[in-house]
Formats: C-alpha cells, sequence, structure tokens
C-alpha cells in the first residue's frame, strides 16, 4: 500500500529548461511534505518542504507546490542544471516533526546538455 | 562538522549470519532513525531512537530485527540469521529535535548484500 507515489521514474530536462516532478498521496493526515535530492552512493539530502497549510514554497530555483483537495505536489526547478541529474524523493509526514518520514520511489531527472 | 557517519559501507554477509551496522549522529544530534532502501524502491522508515529509548519501531520487521542507541556510542541496527531478502541498502539519519521541523540528515548508507 504505496501513501505517496511517483509515477514517473525518470525524467529527461534540457538544460535552462524546467523541470517538473511530480507526486501523488493517499493518506489525508499527511501534514508536511518534503523533497530530497539523492545522488548514487550518498544519502538523501533535503531539498525543500511545504506544510500543508500553505500552498507553495519557493528556495531560490526551488519551488514546491501542494494541492490538498487533489492530494497532489510538485517540484518545480527552474532553471534546470546539470548538477540537479540525481534521483529526487517525494516523502510525507503526519506531523511537522516529521519523524516518520514516508518516501516515494523516487524519480531519476536527467538534465541533458 | 562531520556529518551523519555510518559503517561499515559495503558488508557481505552469509546466509544465516548476523549482520552489524553502525551509525554515529552528527554532533549534538540526539535523534536516529534508520531506513531501508530495496533495489528501485524510496526508503521505508523502519525505527526511531532516542539515546537509550525506542519511540517509534513500527517499521522493523517483528523478527531478527533489533536497534539500540547506547548512552554511549553509536546506534547499532542489528538482524540476526540474515536471509537474502536482507540485501538492501540501509540509510541512517540524526535530527536534532526542539525544534517544530528539525530536519533529517542522512548518512551514506551502508550496502548490505547476503549471499
Amino acid at each position: 500500500d504505496q501513501q505517496v507515489k511517483q509515477n514517473s521514474p525518470s525524467l529527461s530536462v534540457q538544460e535552462g529548461r524546467i523541470s517538473i516532478l511530480n507526486c501523488d498521496y493517499t493518506n489525508s493526515m499527511f501534514d508536511y511534505f518534503l523533497w530530497y535530492k539523492k545522488y548514487p552512493a550518498e544519502g538523501p539530502t533535503f531539498l525543500i518542504s511545504i506544510s500543508s497549510i500553505k500552498d507553495k514554497n519557493e528556495d531560490g530555483r526551488f519551488t514546491v507546490f501542494l494541492n490538498k483537495s487533489a492530494k497532489h505536489l510538485s517540484l518545480h526547478i527552474v532553471p534546470s542544471q546539470p548538477g540537479d541529474s540525481a534521483v529526487y524523493f517525494c516523502a510525507a509526514s503526519e506531523d511537522s516533526s516529521a519523524s516518520k518520514i514516508i518516501f516515494g520511489s523516487g524519480t531519476r531527472l536527467s538534465i541533458r546538455p | 562538522n562531520a556529518g551523519v557517519m555510518q559503517n561499515p559501507r559495503h558488508l557481505v554477509r552469509r546466509r544465516g549470519q548476523e549482520a552489524r551496522l553502525r551509525c554515529s549522529p552528527m554532533k549534538g544530534h540526539s535523534h536516529v532513525y534508520w531506513y531501508r532502501q530495496l533495489p528501485e524502491e524510496g526508503l521505508k522508515f523502519m525505527v526511531y531512537l532516542q539515546k537509550e529509548n525506542i519511540i517509534d519501531e513500527s517499521g522493523m520487521p517483528k523478527e531478527r530485527f533489533s536497534a539500540e542507541f547506547p548512552k554511549e556510542g553509536p546506534s547499532i541496527l542489528r538482524i540476526q540469521q540474515v536471509v537474502r531478502g536482507d540485501s538492501a541498502a540501509y540509510f541512517c539519519a540524526s535530527s536534532q529535535r526542539g525544534r517544530e521541523y528539525d530536519e533529517q540528515y542522512f548518512g551514506p548508507g551502508t550496502r548490505l548484500t547476503v549471499t
């Protein structure tokens, strides 16, 4: 029973364009959402998060959008850079302390020159 | 300022042996979390510990798996009588706590291979 779903296992985007990664969830008790980035042979690195009371959070080139009614969130990266090539995990938690995080299966983003 | 450290990075065990995975949290962090990642899947929460306490072990298999975070020393994830299905990457994370949202910092992981 996957509570956090990333339906696109991979995505290829041209350098300089916008990358949009999507995520759906089923648990209406989720209160906090996070995006992590992972390079091979490394642990995940926190990117950006959003509380359920907001619908948008921006940090530099990264913006996360939350649509609670659709149980959908997305991560926008603009402009995309070669160093953005990695696996991106969407994650969620039932409380803002995020002690127990539920991860999606990840989307592999490739930025082509 | 060292990050979360895990050792060994790679561990090979034969079926039936024991595996011990170690995690040293970031300096000043007193909360540790263990996750398992199977091939082509996301990370799955296993257990959340504070010093000398297990706070949430709802993701731990009922048998063969145990975790501890003693007053002194690293956190240990122990897998007894390993089977092939235990082959995975095991990630540890740590956090400081005390704030509304406390970011979890992840270590590089231990890749366990059971032969």
